[in-house]
């Protein structure tokens, strides 16, 4: 069965802790893609990947991190510096240029 | 600035009748639009999608428009059905951005489709 898979499903992040937040795809897809959903707005592009070893900058970079070592994996850390870490994350992947993006079920972070 | 807008953040429709939701954009170097369906603690399901070559794209029940004179597209639903109660959301993304393969896209703020009985 070929999908992405994001976990955990709820992740609880302290003050001042860095947390990560898996995401995996078996679709054989080049690029990778990390938004965040705020109650009322649209999806937000943190960062995206287009092949391994390679990632950019999206809208809403600081205060997180990722890394693209394996096609596979694209893990999101949400560092300290992100002041307003609550929402819901959605990690997607797509073969290439216009093809469609599929996205993985979310994981919401909470802040205690 | 908001260049991808869903001006409409509910809408209720009664079974069996046509549901329109509506998007706009500012950015006219978009040139590739998708529909993405979500439904809570999901992520967004690709819906249908359409290419500024066409003005039209029909799968189903679902038929997406694109005036892109006027930078507006819209989704239409026949017959509505509860199963398509859900959040809508517009994407679009420019059409040589990169030269690469990366296609970023932009989504809008989402419409609430409700399918009443």
């Amino acid at each position: 069965d070929g999908g992405i898979t994001q976990s955990p499903k709820y992740l609880f992040r302290k003050e001042g802790q860095n947390v990560t937040l898996s995401c995996e795809q078996n679709l054989n897809h080049d690029a990778m893609y990390w938004y965040r959903q705020d109650p009322g707005q649209g999806l937000r592009l943190i960062y995206y990947s287009q092949i391994v070893n390679d990632f950019q900058k999206g809208d809403i970079a600081e205060g997180y991190s990722v890394s693209r070592e394996k096609k596979e994996s694209f893990p999101l850390t949400v560092t300290s510096a992100q002041k307003n870490p609550t929402a819901f994350y959605l990690c997607a992947s797509s073969t290439g240029l216009y093809e469609t993006q599929y996205f993985g079920p979310g994981t919401r972070l909470l802040v205690l | 600035d908001q260049q991808v807008k869903q001006n409409s953040p509910s809408l209720s429709v009664q079974e069996g009748r046509i549901s329109i939701l509506n998007c706009d954009y500012t950015n006219s170097m978009f040139d590739y639009f998708l529909w993405y369906k979500k439904y809570p603690a999901e992520g967004p399901t690709f819906l249908i999608s359409i290419s500024s070559i066409k003005d039209k794209n029909e799968d189903g029940r679902f038929t997406v428009f694109l005036n892109k004179s006027a930078k507006h597209l819209s989704l239409h639903i026949v017959p509505s059905q509860p199963g398509d109660s859900a959040v809508y959301f517009c994407a679009a993304s420019p059409e040589n951005e990169l030269s690469g393969t990366a296609s970023k896209l932009t989504f809008g703020t989402g419409t609430r489709l409700q399918v009443t009985l």
